[in-house]
């Protein structure tokens, strides 16, 4: 069955400090990979997609992503964290080829230590 | 272009209330979702229309929950009646008709967070 795994349910880091969110997929294909954010009160924002070429993607608010295929992980970084980033992290999958529904992650919580 | 846009934003309802939640999809977007995230769970797919029809319904929960997307334009999501478990965040998805060179990607609105009291 298609499923996206993060293993860190919340995560607590010092603002200024670098950040690696974890994300796992098992798809039958290589699915499109998302990364999205979620603040407190708002909707989801897109910070970055990964659908072919180039394995490290670029994203909005100096986020940027990594893909494995041989770990089948799409890890999200950031090298420096600001206070705002405090928010839930989703990852999430789309088939290539079919109509099919976005598979998401459990969601990572980050909270940002002043 | 404008987005993927949900109305209300936010709807307080009574327990046994009926509530319905607005999407209008991106112009031209055959595909239109439904996915819902209630507190503390993950999002969660409902249902994906074709135009106006129905392609998948597997993700919703119970009859409580009515889809429809008439004219194959926009889509309403009716909870009748609503209980405490249906408070959430609902969140609408549209994406072109897959053709080649085109990419399934979803373009999610702002969602709609509903709370049942």
């Amino acid at each position: 069955a298609q499923s996206v795994t993060q293993p860190d349910i919340h995560i607590t880091v010092s603002e200024g400090a670098s950040l690696e969110l974890r994300c796992n997929y098992s798809y039958g294909a290589t699915p499109y990979l998302f990364w999205y954010v979620q603040s407190p009160g708002q909707g989801l924002q897109l910070l970055l997609k990964y659908f072919s070429g180039d394995t490290l993607v670029q994203g909005i608010k100096g986020f940027e992503a990594e893909f494995k295929r041989s770990q089948s992980s799409f890890n999200l970084r950031k090298p420096s964290v600001h206070w705002s980033d405090a928010a839930e992290y989703f990852c999430a999958g789309v088939s290539k080829t079919s109509y099919d529904k976005v598979i998401f992650g459990p969601g990572t919580s980050l909270s940002v230590i002043p | 272009e404008a987005g993927v846009t949900q109305f209300p934003s936010h709807s307080v309802i009574e327990k046994g209330q009926t509530v319905t939640l607005r999407c209008d999809p991106i112009s031209g977007h055959d595909n239109l979702y439904w996915y819902r995230r209630v507190m503390g769970k993950e999002i969660k797919f409902l249902l994906h229309f074709v135009k106006e029809s129905k392609q998948d319904e597997s993700g919703m929960p119970n009859n409580r929950f009515l889809a429809e997307r008439t004219g194959g334009t926009y889509s309403t999501l009716k909870v009748q009646p609503a209980e405490l478990e249906d408070s959430g965040v609902y969140f609408c998805a549209s994406s072109p008709p897959l053709a080649p060179g085109t990419r399934n990607e979803q373009y999610f609105g702002p969602g709609t967070r509903l709370t049942v009291t």
